[in-house]
């Protein structure tokens, strides 16, 4: 099953831009690469999603380069709000783990 | 849809009792998951069900762990005996499943257990 690694947490303030990145280096040719939301006391909750280039929603864009080993979640101009942890998943593999919690500041 | 359904959203409960946790599937999905989230191991899958047949129950943590899907608008999580390490958030979540994968997974708001 392919395993998905990102940073354990990252810091910003409202306003920026955050990218988390995401490896996945033995992704399968069939898999969807996934990315999850979770807030406190809440399930998470799914953002995006996607195969290859670039995917965008009123959320978040996610970037998937040629080769697909990797991904970026891109959250533009984040708010207190967009606190939370994120994941990144394939999509064949079921593996949440313990995300990346992204902490935004005034 | 009032979307996923688990019961109860609190239990507490001391080490050795039976624990039963429940959960409604979204319509129309034909897939349906259990997870356990702690600080220490985030979030894991238990077991998962398509078209109510299990399909993977390889992170159930030992015999004491069991599930059913007795139907496709029903399922159930039972511990027994319980014990204070199964202390945790219990997710249950669905998907539409198709040959090419799970689609996004709706949770629900999850379960706290505490055993003491």
């Amino acid at each position: 099953l392919a395993k998905t690694t990102q940073p354990i947490s990252m810091d910003s303030y409202e306003g920026q831009e955050v990218n988390i990145t995401c490896s996945h280096n033995n992704i399968a040719t069939n898999d969807y690469i996934t990315w999850y939301q979770q807030f406190p006391s809440q399930g998470p909750r799914f953002i995006i999603q996607g195969y290859k280039t670039k995917v965008t929603n009123e959320v978040a864009s996610l970037f998937i380069p040629a080769d697909r080993k990797s991904s970026t979640l891109s959250l533009p101009r984040v708010s207190l709000s967009d606190t939370a942890v994120y994941y990144c998943l394939v999509r064949t593999a079921l593996i949440f783990g313990k995300g990346t919690t992204l902490s935004v500041s005034s | 849809d009032a979307g996923v359904i688990q019961s109860p959203r609190h239990e507490v409960t001391e080490m050795g009792q039976e624990v039963t946790l429940r959960c409604k599937p979204i319509s129309g999905h034909n897939s349906l998951f259990w997870y356990r989230q702690t600080m220490m191991r985030g979030l894991e899958l238990l077991i998962y069900f398509n078209n109510n047949v299990p399909i993977d129950d390889s992170g159930m943590p030992e015999d004491r762990f069991s599930a059913k899907m007795p139907n496709a608008s029903f399922s159930t999580l039972k511990i027994q005996p319980s014990e204070p390490r199964d202390s945790a958030v219990y997710f249950c979540a669905s998907s539409f499943t198709s040959a090419g994968g799970s689609y996004e997974q709706y949770f629900g708001p999850g379960t706290r257990l505490t055993v003491t």
